[in-house]
Protein backbone atom coordinates (compact mmCIF):
# COMPACT_ATOMS: atom_id res chain seq x y z
CA UNK A 1 0.00 0.00 0.00
CA UNK A 2 1.38 3.34 -1.09
CA UNK A 3 1.81 6.22 1.21
CA UNK A 4 1.50 9.71 0.08
CA UNK A 5 4.00 10.42 -2.38
CA UNK A 6 5.26 13.79 -3.88
CA UNK A 7 7.26 15.55 -6.59
CA UNK A 8 9.71 16.79 -7.34
CA UNK A 9 11.51 16.05 -4.50
CA UNK A 10 14.09 19.03 -4.98
CA UNK A 11 13.38 21.96 -7.37
CA UNK A 12 15.40 25.21 -7.66
CA UNK A 13 13.33 28.44 -9.01
CA UNK A 14 14.38 32.24 -9.33
CA UNK A 15 12.26 34.94 -7.97
CA UNK A 16 9.45 35.73 -9.46
CA UNK A 17 9.28 32.43 -11.75
CA UNK A 18 6.13 30.05 -10.90
CA UNK A 19 6.10 26.47 -9.23
CA UNK A 20 3.81 23.24 -9.72
CA UNK A 21 4.12 20.81 -6.59
CA UNK A 22 2.70 17.52 -7.09
CA UNK A 23 0.73 14.78 -4.27
CA UNK A 24 -0.63 11.68 -4.47
CA UNK A 25 -2.62 10.60 -1.58
CA UNK A 26 -2.86 7.69 0.16
CA UNK A 27 -4.85 4.65 -0.92
CA UNK A 28 -8.85 5.22 0.28
CA UNK A 29 -7.76 8.97 1.53
CA UNK A 30 -9.91 11.81 -0.22
CA UNK A 31 -8.68 15.05 1.34
CA UNK A 32 -5.35 16.48 0.92
CA UNK A 33 -3.85 19.38 3.04
CA UNK A 34 -0.68 21.77 1.87
CA UNK A 35 1.87 22.61 4.56
CA UNK A 36 4.54 25.12 4.22
CA UNK A 37 7.49 24.39 6.39
CA UNK A 38 10.78 26.78 7.37
CA UNK A 39 13.75 25.82 8.51
CA UNK A 40 13.33 25.06 12.31
CA UNK A 41 9.69 26.08 11.81
CA UNK A 42 6.43 23.50 12.61
CA UNK A 43 4.42 23.04 9.28
CA UNK A 44 2.50 25.85 8.58
CA UNK A 45 -1.02 25.30 7.00
CA UNK A 46 -1.76 26.41 3.22
CA UNK A 47 -5.25 25.14 2.59
CA UNK A 48 -7.44 21.69 2.32
CA UNK A 49 -8.81 20.20 -1.08
CA UNK A 50 -11.72 17.78 -0.89
CA UNK A 51 -14.45 16.81 -3.56
CA UNK A 52 -11.47 19.10 -5.93
CA UNK A 53 -13.15 22.23 -4.16
CA UNK A 54 -10.82 24.30 -1.66
CA UNK A 55 -12.14 23.74 2.12
CA UNK A 56 -10.09 25.21 4.54
CA UNK A 57 -7.44 28.39 3.96
CA UNK A 58 -4.51 29.41 6.00
CA UNK A 59 -3.22 32.87 6.24
CA UNK A 60 -0.98 32.51 2.71
CA UNK A 61 -1.83 35.07 -0.20
CA UNK A 62 -3.47 34.47 -3.32
CA UNK A 63 -0.11 33.61 -5.25
CA UNK A 64 -0.70 30.32 -3.45
CA UNK A 65 -3.07 28.22 -5.08
CA UNK A 66 -4.38 24.36 -5.54
CA UNK A 67 -6.11 21.98 -7.60
CA UNK A 68 -7.51 18.70 -6.86
CA UNK A 69 -7.95 15.73 -9.47
CA UNK A 70 -10.59 13.38 -9.96
CA UNK A 71 -8.65 10.61 -8.63
CA UNK A 72 -7.67 12.76 -5.54
CA UNK A 73 -4.25 13.77 -6.12
CA UNK A 74 -3.43 17.56 -5.92
CA UNK A 75 -1.33 20.11 -6.98
CA UNK A 76 -0.21 23.26 -5.10
CA UNK A 77 0.71 26.14 -7.50
CA UNK A 78 2.92 29.16 -6.26
CA UNK A 79 3.51 32.38 -8.87
CA UNK A 80 5.59 35.02 -8.49
CA UNK A 81 8.34 33.68 -6.29
CA UNK A 82 9.80 35.34 -3.33
CA UNK A 83 12.79 34.86 -1.52
CA UNK A 84 10.82 33.52 1.49
CA UNK A 85 9.08 30.72 -0.08
CA UNK A 86 11.83 28.72 0.35
CA UNK A 87 10.50 25.91 2.34
CA UNK A 88 9.56 22.58 2.70
CA UNK A 89 6.99 21.79 1.26
CA UNK A 90 4.56 19.06 2.85
CA UNK A 91 1.55 17.41 1.16
CA UNK A 92 -1.41 15.54 4.04
CA UNK A 93 -3.85 12.73 3.30
CA UNK A 94 -6.52 12.02 5.30
CA UNK A 95 -9.95 11.07 4.91
CA UNK A 96 -13.29 13.34 5.39
CA UNK A 97 -14.26 12.10 8.50
CA UNK A 98 -15.06 13.80 12.36
CA UNK A 99 -12.96 17.06 11.50
CA UNK A 100 -10.59 17.23 14.55
CA UNK A 101 -10.03 13.64 14.65
CA UNK A 102 -8.79 12.53 11.56
CA UNK A 103 -5.10 11.07 11.41
CA UNK A 104 -3.44 12.98 8.50
CA UNK A 105 -0.35 11.23 6.86
CA UNK A 106 2.25 13.12 5.54
CA UNK A 107 4.36 13.02 2.13
CA UNK A 108 8.21 13.17 2.38
CA UNK A 109 8.15 17.14 1.20
CA UNK A 110 9.27 18.77 -1.46
CA UNK A 111 12.17 21.10 -0.85
CA UNK A 112 12.26 24.35 -2.75
CA UNK A 113 14.76 26.66 -3.02
CA UNK A 114 14.06 29.87 -4.64
CA UNK A 115 17.42 32.37 -5.68
CA UNK B 1 -8.49 28.52 18.40
CA UNK B 2 -6.24 26.39 20.54
CA UNK B 3 -2.93 26.69 20.74
CA UNK B 4 -0.54 24.05 21.69
CA UNK B 5 2.71 24.91 24.43
CA UNK B 6 5.58 22.13 24.50
CA UNK B 7 9.01 22.70 25.38
CA UNK B 8 11.32 23.69 23.30
CA UNK B 9 13.79 21.18 23.50
CA UNK B 10 14.84 17.47 26.03
CA UNK B 11 17.55 15.84 26.46
CA UNK B 12 17.43 12.08 27.45
CA UNK B 13 19.38 8.83 27.42
CA UNK B 14 19.19 5.21 25.52
CA UNK B 15 16.95 2.59 27.08
CA UNK B 16 14.88 5.97 29.21
CA UNK B 17 11.37 6.47 29.57
CA UNK B 18 10.71 9.86 27.99
CA UNK B 19 7.65 12.12 28.86
CA UNK B 20 7.08 15.12 26.48
CA UNK B 21 3.97 17.44 28.17
CA UNK B 22 1.56 19.82 26.10
CA UNK B 23 -0.41 22.03 27.57
CA UNK B 24 -3.56 23.48 25.24
CA UNK B 25 -5.76 25.26 27.85
CA UNK B 26 -8.55 26.16 25.20
CA UNK B 27 -9.07 22.79 23.86
CA UNK B 28 -12.99 22.43 22.59
CA UNK B 29 -15.33 19.38 23.67
CA UNK B 30 -14.95 18.22 20.59
CA UNK B 31 -11.24 18.55 19.75
CA UNK B 32 -8.82 15.51 19.45
CA UNK B 33 -4.99 15.22 20.66
CA UNK B 34 -2.83 14.18 18.01
CA UNK B 35 1.49 13.78 18.28
CA UNK B 36 3.69 13.73 15.27
CA UNK B 37 7.28 12.78 14.99
CA UNK B 38 9.36 14.56 12.36
CA UNK B 39 12.93 13.75 11.26
CA UNK B 40 15.13 15.86 9.55
CA UNK B 41 14.14 16.83 6.04
CA UNK B 42 11.16 14.29 6.31
CA UNK B 43 7.50 14.59 6.81
CA UNK B 44 5.92 14.16 10.33
CA UNK B 45 5.04 10.82 11.06
CA UNK B 46 2.14 10.32 12.91
CA UNK B 47 2.80 8.48 16.65
CA UNK B 48 -0.68 8.92 18.33
CA UNK B 49 -3.74 10.13 18.84
CA UNK B 50 -6.66 10.39 21.97
CA UNK B 51 -9.71 12.34 23.11
CA UNK B 52 -9.25 11.25 26.88
CA UNK B 53 -7.80 9.06 29.26
CA UNK B 54 -4.92 6.93 28.01
CA UNK B 55 -4.55 5.62 24.72
CA UNK B 56 -1.45 3.21 23.87
CA UNK B 57 0.07 1.72 20.99
CA UNK B 58 2.78 -0.17 19.89
CA UNK B 59 5.50 2.93 20.37
CA UNK B 60 3.71 5.01 22.80
CA UNK B 61 1.54 6.08 25.47
CA UNK B 62 -0.78 8.88 25.37
CA UNK B 63 -1.92 10.10 28.85
CA UNK B 64 -5.14 12.54 29.12
CA UNK B 65 -6.10 14.19 32.40
CA UNK B 66 -9.79 14.77 33.00
CA UNK B 67 -9.72 18.45 31.87
CA UNK B 68 -7.71 17.88 29.04
CA UNK B 69 -6.13 20.84 29.25
CA UNK B 70 -2.69 19.31 28.99
CA UNK B 71 -1.23 15.73 27.29
CA UNK B 72 1.69 13.99 28.07
CA UNK B 73 3.12 11.86 25.17
CA UNK B 74 5.43 8.38 26.92
CA UNK B 75 7.84 7.23 24.69
CA UNK B 76 9.33 3.70 27.13
CA UNK B 77 12.90 2.89 26.30
CA UNK B 78 14.15 5.31 23.79
CA UNK B 79 16.74 4.74 21.54
CA UNK B 80 19.25 7.15 19.37
CA UNK B 81 16.94 6.60 16.39
CA UNK B 82 14.32 8.74 18.83
CA UNK B 83 15.52 11.97 18.57
CA UNK B 84 13.56 14.09 16.29
CA UNK B 85 10.89 17.11 16.74
CA UNK B 86 7.85 15.77 18.31
CA UNK B 87 4.85 17.74 17.35
CA UNK B 88 1.53 18.27 19.58
CA UNK B 89 -1.72 19.24 18.21
CA UNK B 90 -5.26 19.93 18.45
CA UNK B 91 -7.35 18.75 16.23
CA UNK B 92 -10.62 21.76 15.14
CA UNK B 93 -13.61 19.90 14.53
CA UNK B 94 -14.66 23.16 13.61
CA UNK B 95 -12.53 23.66 10.33
CA UNK B 96 -10.72 21.16 10.31
CA UNK B 97 -7.32 22.88 10.54
CA UNK B 98 -4.25 21.62 12.55
CA UNK B 99 -2.52 24.16 14.80
CA UNK B 100 1.15 23.59 14.51
CA UNK B 101 3.27 24.31 17.47
CA UNK B 102 7.12 24.91 17.35
CA UNK B 103 7.64 21.60 18.46
CA UNK B 104 9.90 19.81 20.81
CA UNK B 105 13.57 19.00 19.42
CA UNK B 106 14.14 15.54 21.63
CA UNK B 107 17.98 14.59 21.46
CA UNK B 108 19.05 11.06 22.94
CA UNK B 109 22.62 10.58 24.49
CA UNK B 110 24.06 6.99 24.22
Amino acid sequence: DAGVTQSPTHLIKTRGQQVTLRCSPKSGHDTVSWYQQALGQGPQFIFQYYEEEERQRGNFPDRFSGHQFPNYSSELNVNALLLGDSALYLCASSTLGRGGGETQYFGPGTRLLVL
Amino acid sequence: LAKTTQPISMDSYEGQEVNITCSHNNIATNDYITWYQQFPSQGPRFIIQGYKTKVTNEVASLFIPADRKSSTLSLPRVSLSDTAVYYCLVGMDSNYQLIWGAGTKLIIKP
